[in-house]
């Protein structure tokens, strides 16, 4: 069984920039879910797909955004990349709702 | 108010002791439950879900009240291995769905 894989582990970008990060999802699972979790704070959820389709967003502006592919991979899109931006972006997959499995997550440092 | 609340502590125990974290949640509609565990600068790993009867898993019990809103995870016999961040997780899989974490409460087991 496949676990959850993220790329990259880690990424520095500067301000204004855009970012691109990948996920897949472990092997029979068809739901990815994705999180910004800065130091010192539990994961805050960005947003959740099912079936290619957005159905559940946390707080965070139209600039985050994503995809999901039929083989139920997934990416992360930042827009106009801020300093607060910088923190440890966790994919997550899961069959329907049961419990999430994590990927390694991804350690974004914005200049 | 927090949606999901956890002390964020240091909690710091003897080798030995018995431990317990709770966690409050002031969504009435959440009803998925889990505990995870997070090491320092590593992936949340799914610690055990919490259900309202009770679950047991080894040393670790969770307990979930709805009346008042809080789930508990107790850790008997506690381990230096079990020096961790916890975090407690809530699932509202109605409609839009969306999963809040709590900020973790960290253990740390003293020799």
């Amino acid at each position: 069984e496949t676990g959850v894989t993220q790329s990259p582990t880690h990424l520095i970008k500067t301000r204004g920039q855009q970012v691109t990060l990948r996920c897949s999802s472990q092997s029979g699972h068809n739901t990815v879910s994705w999180y910004q979790q800065a130091l010192g704070q539990g994961p805050q959820f960005i947003f959740q797909y099912y079936r290619e389709e957005e159905n559940g967003r946390g707080n965070f502006p139209p600039r985050f955004s994503g995809l999901q592919f039929p083989n139920y991979s997934s990416e992360l899109n930042v827009n106009a990349l801020e300093l607060d931006d910088s923190a440890l972006y966790l994919c997550a997959s899961s069959l329907g709702n049961q419990p999430q499995h994590f990927g390694d997550g991804t350690r974004l440092s914005i200049l | 108010r927090k949606e999901v609340e956890q002390d964020p502590g240091p909690f710091n125990v003897p080798e030995g002791a018995t431990v317990a974290f709770n966690c409050t949640y002031s969504n009435s509609a959440s009803q998925s439950f889990f505990w995870y565990r997070q090491d320092c600068r590593k992936e949340p790993k799914l610690l055990m879900s919490v259900y309202s009867s009770g679950n047991e898993d080894g040393r670790f019990t969770a307990q979930l009240n709805r009346a008042s809103q809080y789930i508990s995870l107790l850790i008997r016999d506690s381990k230096l291995s079990d020096s961790a961040t916890y975090l407690c997780a809530a699932w509202n899989s109605g409609g839009y769905q969306k999963v809040t974490f709590g900020t973790g409460t960290k253990l740390q087991v003293i020799p």
